[in-house]
C-alpha cells in the first residue's frame, strides 16, 4: 500500500516546454488534488477532482490542465511552462471521512 | 471560503523547551482543522485533526492542539521539543461537504542544541 505516488521527483524545463506530472493513489479514494507550494505562501490548490470524470478549478488554475484518467490516476499538465511555475507540486487524496489529505512526496519543478 | 493565518514565519526554540505554534482561521461554522508537518524535501504528514467534541486533541510525536472557538484559533503545542522536530508546520482548515482545504503559509521551526 504505497498511498499517493508522484512522478517525476525532479524536473527542469525551459520556458515554453510542456510536461505532465503524474499522480496515482491506491487507497480507493474518490477525490484527488493538485497543490503547488511556494515559499511563504503555503500550499495553494490548483485543481481537484471530486470523483472519476470530474475536475474543478482551485485557487490558482491558470497555466495548468488536468486529467482524471481513472479512479487511481490524476495528472497535471503544463502546456507552455513559465518561470512563474517553478514550484514544488504535491498531489493529495482526502480520506478518513473528514477530508484529511494524504500527500504524495512532491515534484520539484524548475522552469528556466 | 475558509482561510488560515499562521502569524509566525520562523520560530527558534532550544531543545527541551516548550513550543507553541499559532494558527488562526476564518470560517463561519465549525471547521475541520488540521496540523501537518513537513521535513525538508519531504511531503506533508498529518500530526493531528479536530472535527468536533473535546477541544484538546492529541496527535502523533507528542503534539497536541487546542481549538478555541472564541479566538478562532487552533494552536499547536509540545511540552518538550526534540531536535528531530525541526521542520515546517502547516495549519489547514476544511469544511463539511466542502472539497476545498486551505493551508496557512507555514511556520518553520528551528531547534537549538
Amino acid at each position: 500500500n504505497a498511498g499517493v505516488t508522484q512522478t517525476p521527483k525532479f524536473q527542469v524545463l525551459k520556458t515554453g516546454q510542456s510536461m505532465t506530472l503524474q499522480c496515482a493513489q491506491d487507497m480507493n479514494h474518490n477525490s484527488m488534488y493538485w497543490y503547488r507550494q511556494d515559499p511563504g505562501m503555503g500550499l495553494r490548490l490548483i485543481y481537484y477532482s471530486a470523483s472519476e470524470g470530474t475536475t474543478d478549478k482551485g485557487e490558482v488554475p491558470n497555466g495548468y490542465n488536468v486529467s482524471r484518467l481513472n479512479k487511481r490516476e490524476f495528472s497535471l499538465r503544463l502546456e507552455s511552462a513559465a518561470p512563474s511555475q517553478t514550484s514544488v507540486y504535491f498531489c493529495a487524496s482526502p480520506g478518513g471521512g473528514y477530508n484529511e489529505q494524504f500527500f504524495g512526496p512532491g515534484t520539484r519543478l524548475t522552469v528556466l | 471560503a475558509q482561510s488560515v493565518t499562521q502569524p509566525d514565519i520562523h520560530i527558534t526554540v532550544s531543545e527541551g523547551a516548550s513550543l507553541e505554534l499559532r494558527c488562526n482561521y476564518s470560517y463561519g461554522a465549525t471547521p475541520y482543522l488540521f496540523w501537518y508537518v513537513q521535513s525538508p524535501g519531504q511531503g506533508l504528514q498529518l500530526l493531528l485533526k479536530y472535527f468536533s467534541g473535546d477541544t484538546l486533541v492529541q496527535g502523533i510525536k507528542g503534539f497536541e492542539a487546542e481549538f478555541k472557538r472564541s479566538q478562532s484559533s487552533f494552536n499547536l503545542r509540545k511540552p518538550s521539543v526534540h531536535w528531530s522536530d525541526a521542520a515546517e508546520y502547516f495549519c489547514a482548515v476544511g469544511a463539511p461537504n466542502n472539497n476545498d482545504m486551505r493551508f496557512g503559509a507555514g511556520t518553520r521551526l528551528t531547534v537549538k542544541p
